[in-house]
């Protein structure tokens, strides 16, 4: 089983549609939660953390259920802009700066 | 600021030739992370650094991957000797300690063995 598991899409939906994008992680020690945002051809970069309480940031809303391992991004009144690939990701428990990164959930928003 | 710099961007080479992948980390930065993304596999972490001493090197495919990091300001990943599944971009990024945990990746540098 991969320690962190994404659907990987692709997600087509028209421009102003709500999305919703999960993801599973398998190390129950694990404490931090970020969604990363990767461009074609480009390097990923951050686009939110993920607390427990969940938390927004405009139209992006992430949340975080640690009973069920789960992992979740919606994006609401979506553009064209936000086509890219989502990538969720896991610190890898314990007292490391490691990253585990999913393969990520493409999105093509259509005019 | 400059951000996290890698050269070249680009490198085509033949099976069996040396490969050195360089990276220049944001300055005061005390974490430096090696990974390879591929279609199949997705981003790999190959290596860390803290403070220039390697943490982990667990993810390394092989003897064929070295990395160093002589001081601060610059890293190399060489691959010798170089065969096709060695194919793959390769990212350098660099964080700082006691921070959200962000880290911040370089442009990367795609290499294809042939």
């Amino acid at each position: 089983r991969k320690e962190v598991e994404q659907d990987p899409g692709p997600f087509n939906v028209p421009e102003g549609a709500t999305v919703a994008f999960n993801c599973t992680y398998s190390n129950s020690a694990s404490q931090s939660f970020f969604w990363y945002r990767q461009d074609c051809r480009k390097e990923p970069k951050l686009l939110m953390s993920v607390y427990s309480s969940g938390n927004e940031d405009g139209r992006f809303t992430a949340q975080l259920n640690r009973a069920s391992q789960y992992i979740s991004l919606l994006i609401r009144d979506s553009k064209l802009s936000d086509s890219a690939t989502y990538l969720c990701v896991v610190k890898d428990g314990g007292a490391t700066n490691k990253l585990i990164f999913g393969t990520g959930t493409l999105l093509a928003v259509q005019p | 600021d400059a951000g996290v710099i890698q050269s070249p961007r680009h490198e085509v080479t033949e099976m069996g030739q040396e490969v050195t992948l360089r990276c220049k980390p944001i300055s005061g930065h005390d974490y430096l992370f090696w990974y390879r993304q591929t279609m199949m596999r997705g981003l790999e972490l190959l290596i860390y650094f803290n403070n220039n001493v390697p943490i982990d090197d667990s993810g390394m495919p092989e003897d064929r991957f070295s990395a160093k990091m002589p001081n601060a300001s610059f890293s190399t990943l060489k691959i010798q000797p170089s065969e096709p599944r060695d194919s793959a971009v390769y990212f350098c990024a660099s964080s700082l300690a006691g921070s959200s945990y962000e880290q911040y990746f370089g442009p990367g540098t795609r290499l294809t063995v042939t």
